[in-house]
């Protein structure tokens, strides 16, 4: 496609339950990048990968996250039982080089 | 530690009104300084990179600076639809970007 597609562009969750959320990136940047924005605060990187390499983990704030990146190309991120601070909207970019391309990001709820 | 400073956290102008939004960086061997735009609901929209100082970017209204401290984003006769909200960036040793906590522009007619 286009531009950088997440899914779902929102999603309202019990607290205590898993969640998946999707990235798919622009066809051929090898870098995918997983940011996490919450209200009144800057974009927390969450995770990175690069092509065939081991992705970049630093980010993830516990163990209940992870992430995924399938031949390449989409992603899925996984929350595990989650809280209630989890609440934010979740945000994918893609790279080729430099400069990343942002998509519209999934708005998380978890009441 | 490295860190991204944005000022103001908010800026109210008249339509016409020139002003300058500020992104101070205390970072360890600067790759590039990046600025975005940010509609409500949208993620950051690309506008400039800047590499080393004393480089400066244009597009339209906007023109970007960078110092060995700092960079400016200075709005020249702004329209209500520049109103969003400008993410300043770093890129240090990897590949990912440390950001800043914005600036919410708002512009009246």
């Amino acid at each position: 496609g286009a531009g950088v597609s997440q899914s779902p562009s929102n999603k309202v969750t019990e607290k205590g339950k898993d969640v998946e959320l999707r990235c798919d990136p622009i066809s051929g940047h090898t870098a995918l990048y997983w940011y996490r924005q919450s209200l009144g605060q800057g974009l927390e990187f969450l995770i990175y990968f690069q092509g065939n390499s081991a992705p970049d983990k630093s980010g993830l704030p516990s163990d209940r996250f992870s992430a995924e990146r399938t031949g390449g190309s989409v992603s899925t991120l996984t929350i595990q039982r989650t809280q209630q601070e989890d609440s934010a909207v979740y945000l994918c970019a893609s790279s080729l080089v430099r400069g990343y391309t942002f998509g519209s990001g999934t708005r998380l709820t978890v009441v | 530690e490295d860190q991204v400073t944005q000022s103001p956290e908010a800026l109210r102008l008249q339509e016409g009104e020139s002003s300058s939004l500020n992104c101070s960086y205390t970072v360890s061997g600067l790759r590039g300084l990046f600025w975005y735009r940010q509609d409500p609901g949208k993620g950051p929209e690309f506008l400039f990179t800047l590499y080393s100082a004393g480089e400066e970017k244009e597009k339209e209204r906007l023109k970007a600076t960078l110092t060995k401290k700092e960079s400016f984003l200075h709005i020249t006769a702004p329209k209500p639809e520049d109103s969003a909200t400008y993410l300043c960036a770093v890129q240090v040793n990897t590949d990912k970007l440390i950001f800043g906590t914005g600036t919410r522009l708002q512009v009246f007619p």
